[in-house]
This record gives C-alpha cells, sequence and structure tokens, in this order.
C-alpha cells in the first residue's frame, strides 16, 4: 500500500507556456502532500505544502505566482509551472502522507525541461 | 528548525568493502524521525528505514545497517560486503512531531567499482 504517481514523468515544453504535473495517492487519502524540487546533484528542497481543500503553504523564497498548487481532492494535487523558463528546468518531486502518519510516500518524480 | 548534515559528497568503494554513510542531525523537538532514502540514477526515492527518536536499537536488515545514537545526533548507515548496484545517491532526512516538513541532508554519492 501507500502508493503515490507522478504524471507526466518527464515533459519538455517551450519557455513561456504552462506545464501541469500531477500527483495522485492511488490507495490511500492524502490528508497533506508537499512538493520537491531537485536540481542535478542537489538534494531535494521543499516548495509547498498542501492540504486538501486549503491553499498551499509556500518555502520562503518560492513564488507562488509562477508555482500553482491544487490539491482538490484527498487524492490528487497538481503543480502548475506558469510561462516556464529554462531554468525552472528540474526534478519536481511530490509525497503524500495519511492522517497521523509521520512518514511521506514519494512519487516516482517528473522530469521538466524548458527549451 | 531541523537540519540534517551529511559531510560525505562523494565516496567510491571497491565491490565488497563496507562503506558507512554519516548523518548527523539538529532537532529542537524530542519527538522526531529519522529516515534513509536511496536515489538511484532513475531518481525514484527509495524508502530504506524509519527510525522514531525513542527507539536507539541499532537495526540491521541484509547488508544494511544502522546506528542511531541520540547522544551524538546522529544516525549513521553502513552497507556490508558492498554491491555495484549500491552506486546510487543517499540521502538521510529529518521530520519533527509537530511539524510534518521533512529536511533533507545533501546526500552522499555512493559508487561501488567493480
Amino acid at each position: 500500500g501507500a502508493v503515490v504517481s507522478q504524471h507526466p514523468s518527464w515533459v519538455i515544453c517551450k519557455s513561456g507556456t504552462s506545464v501541469k504535473i500531477e500527483c495522485r495517492s492511488l490507495d490511500f487519502q492524502a490528508t497533506t502532500m508537499f512538493w520537491y524540487r531537485q536540481f542535478p546533484k542537489q538534494s531535494l528542497m521543499l516548495m509547498a505544502t498542501s492540504n486538501e481543500g486549503s491553499k498551499a503553504t509556500y518555502e520562503q523564497g518560492v513564488e507562488k505566482d509562477k508555482f500553482l498548487i491544487n490539491h482538490a481532492s484527498l487524492t490528487l494535487s497538481t503543480l502548475t509551472v506558469t510561462s516556464a523558463h529554462p531554468e525552472d528546468s528540474s526534478f519536481y518531486i511530490c509525497s503524500a502522507t495519511r492522517l497521523a502518519a509521520y512518514e511521506q510516500y514519494f512519487g516516482p518524480g517528473t522530469r521538466l525541461t524548458v527549451t | 528548525a531541523q537540519k540534517v548534515t551529511q559531510a560525505q559528497t562523494e565516496i567510491s568503494v571497491v565491490e565488497k568493502e563496507d562503506v558507512t554513510l554519516d548523518c548527523v542531525y539538529e532537532t529542537r523537538d524530542t519527538t522526531y524521525y529519522l529516515f534513509w532514502y536511496k536515489q538511484p540514477p532513475s531518481g525514484e526515492l527509495v524508502f530504506l528505514i524509519r527510525r522514531n527518536s525513542f527507539d536507539e536499537q541499532n537495526e540491521i536488515s541484509g547488508r544494511y545497517s544502522w546506528n542511531f545514537q541520540k547522544s551524538t545526533s546522529s544516525f549513521n548507515f553502513t552497507i556490508t560486503a558492498s554491491q555495484v548496484v549500491d552506486s546510487a545517491v543517499y540521502f538521510c532526512a529529518l521530520s519533527e512531531y509537530n511539524n510534518n516538513d521533512m529536511r533533507f541532508g545533501a546526500g552522499t554519492r555512493l559508487t561501488v567499482k567493480p
């Protein structure tokens, strides 16, 4: 149990366009979902935390208008990178937790390349 | 805020050697959770272990073992008789009881040569 999927697994887009990444908990209800960004040869950096039905909480330095997060249901969160630029190219990983659980279940990641 | 330090950026060993990956953490909470993850070249994080702050027992799982010492705020990971398939980046992470955020160390890139 506790499987998290992400779609797409990789995406290439042109500069200025928007890209949506989906994160789904397949066999459990996720009360909280997290979005991380990982640049090459670096660690995972938390971007934002989202609870179902409420606005996401963004980490300092993360532009909320650029990285739109929607957590509309207990099994789905989406991250939309708006007006993407080459510097947004990165590996985006989501994770999800269950109620009263202290473990995050990670998705397989989405590799975004902006040309 | 919690902090995790993995001082070893890269380690290279020859197959069958034992290797220890260090992890030192900082937290003000008395209840917290420590994790180790493996990230192979595919990028997907592989969960290895979770430890809560009240359980200082060392754990062994096959060739993997973990040494948790609260006195030194360390949670080290040892691979015995390393294999080429162990080559990956390994992350140590900390999550506090009152804060669902998980903070990762910088990671240690392990290369096991045949």
